[in-house]
């Protein structure tokens, strides 16, 4: 079975700009969570998607957008980009509904913002 | 609010002894606990799960402890091996089943 797929890699962006983030699970796997990682941090969870539905949300602005189309392939979408948006954005999918044992994560997009 | 900690500082083990990482939390009673390894600029891969109600759980030269009482997690890597030099993460379900996160201990295995 081929892993959890993320799209792009590296990503330089400037100030205002909007990007997308696009993650593909893991065949079969229904959720797909996003993160926030900078360094020295815990993971931030951005939001989860089971079945095309936010099912939870973090502690980020409307700036920071999902989604989760039929084939469970998700995309992350973030507006007006801030210094301070420069992570590694990760997203990780599960074979379970809802109860997040045993995260599968991809490589990570690594974003820069100048 | 539910919290989890890890020791920030770096762990420095020489090869073939026994490496042991901590992970305590406040404020919860998880049913679950787990651990992950991360390599730098890659994603965490998944290593153990740990429910309350096991006291213990190995995998290979991995073992995991947990305790509800101590509110403590223990994580050791026995006859440890420079290829086991990674930064690891443990993490538990908070509301919702959302995972909350420890910040991760940096292992450095020397040869």
């Amino acid at each position: 079975k081929a892993g959890v797929t993320q799209t792009p890699r590296y990503l330089i962006k400037t100030r205002g700009q909007q990007v997308t983030l696009s993650c593909s699970p893991i065949s079969g796997h229904r959720s797909v969570s996003w993160y926030q990682q900078t360094p020295g941090q815990g993971l931030q969870f951005l939001f989860e998607y089971f079945s095309e539905t936010q099912r939870n949300k973090g502690n980020f602005p409307g700036r920071f957008s999902g989604r989760q189309f039929s084939n469970s392939r998700s995309e992350m979408n973030v507006s007006t980009l801030e210094l301070g948006d420069s992570a590694l954005y990760l997203c990780a999918s599960s074979a379970g509904q809802g109860r997040n044992e045993k995260l599968f994560f991809g490589s990570g997009t690594q974003l820069s913002v100048l | 609010s539910q919290k989890i900690e890890q020791n920030s500082e770096a762990l420095n083990i020489q090869e073939g002894k026994t490496a042991t990482l901590t992970c305590n939390y406040t404020n919860y009673s998880p049913a679950y606990l787990q651990w992950y390894r991360q390599d730098p600029g890659r994603g965490p891969v998944f290593l153990l799960l740990i429910r309350e109600n096991e006291k213990e759980k190995r995998k290979e030269r991995l073992k995991v402890t947990f305790d509800t009482t101590l509110k403590q997690s223990l994580f050791h890597i026995t006859a440890s091996q420079p290829a086991d030099s990674a930064t690891y993460l443990c993490a538990f379900p908070g509301s919702n089943y959302q995972l909350i996160w420890g910040a991760g201990t940096k292992l450095i295995i020397k040869p």
